[in-house]
């Protein structure tokens, strides 16, 4: 059974940094890409970042390039989210979610239960 | 950036069908996927490639896509199907992954 377990939530201060990770197990992690979903509370599905299934390529929403950093540990099989230079419309529910092919450009199935992040003063 | 919309909500009674519009400029010539969330709950897939139902989703899932606006369809309506979908696509000008507003779907 595929499963991908979220975890590095919390709260932080505006400008703070958090970094997220992604236990994936199930499947042969290095064969897929992964990405990183964002939804704010009450609100919708916001896509945050892409990484290919082997690392090569990334790819972030405008909203988060130059502050977030996708990678991923193919022989740890984890996924990971560094946030750097936090704001409070960051503040989100984050989830994982394996992609189902190599590059990133297909349908997401399935999705980890998401860790809460909190940008607060 | 690729715009999809979708209506805030859409109402309908136990087994009718519920048509669920995403709205995109030539959404038609994109592979359009749908997910289904619950509350309190991650989003599971209930469609993809415009029509295709992964193993476990009842038939009366189904999906359709051409010109500007693809449709998930349900059909005879379940209690169970009150929820949150939204739509997705992969958008090659950007490189982006792209998702509708979402609607919410009320079983009257």
């Amino acid at each position: 059974e595929v499963q991908l377990v979220e975890s590095g939530g919390g709260v932080v201060q505006p400008g703070g940094s958090l970094r997220l990770s992604c236990a994936a197990s199930g499947f042969t992690f290095d064969d897929y890409a992964m990405h990183w979903v964002r939804q704010a509370p009450g609100k919708g599905l916001e896509w945050v970042s892409l990484i290919s299934g082997d690392g090569g390529s990334t790819y972030y929403a405008d909203s988060v390039k130059g502050r977030f950093t996708i990678s991923r540990d193919n022989s740890k099989n984890s996924l990971y989210l560094q946030m750097n230079s936090l704001r409070t419309e960051d503040t989100a529910l984050y989830y994982c979610a394996k992609d189902t092919g190599n590059s990133g450009r297909n349908w997401f199935d399935p999705w980890g239960q998401g860790t809460l992040v909190t940008v607060s003063s | 950036s690729y715009v999809l919309t979708q209506p805030p909500s859409v109402s309908v009674a136990p087994g009718q069908t519920a048509r669920i519009t995403c709205g995109g400029n030539n959404i038609g010539s994109k592979s359009v996927h749908w997910y289904q969330q619950k509350p309190g709950q991650a989003p599971v897939l209930v469609i993809y490639y415009d029509s295709d139902r992964p193993s476990g989703i009842p038939e009366r899932f189904s999906g359709s896509n051409s010109g500007n606006t693809a449709t998930l369809t349900i059909s005879r309506v379940e209690a169970g199907d009150e929820a949150d979908y939204f739509c997705q696509v992969w958008d090659s000008s950007s490189d982006h992954v792209v998702f509708g507003g979402g609607t919410k779907l009320t079983v009257l």
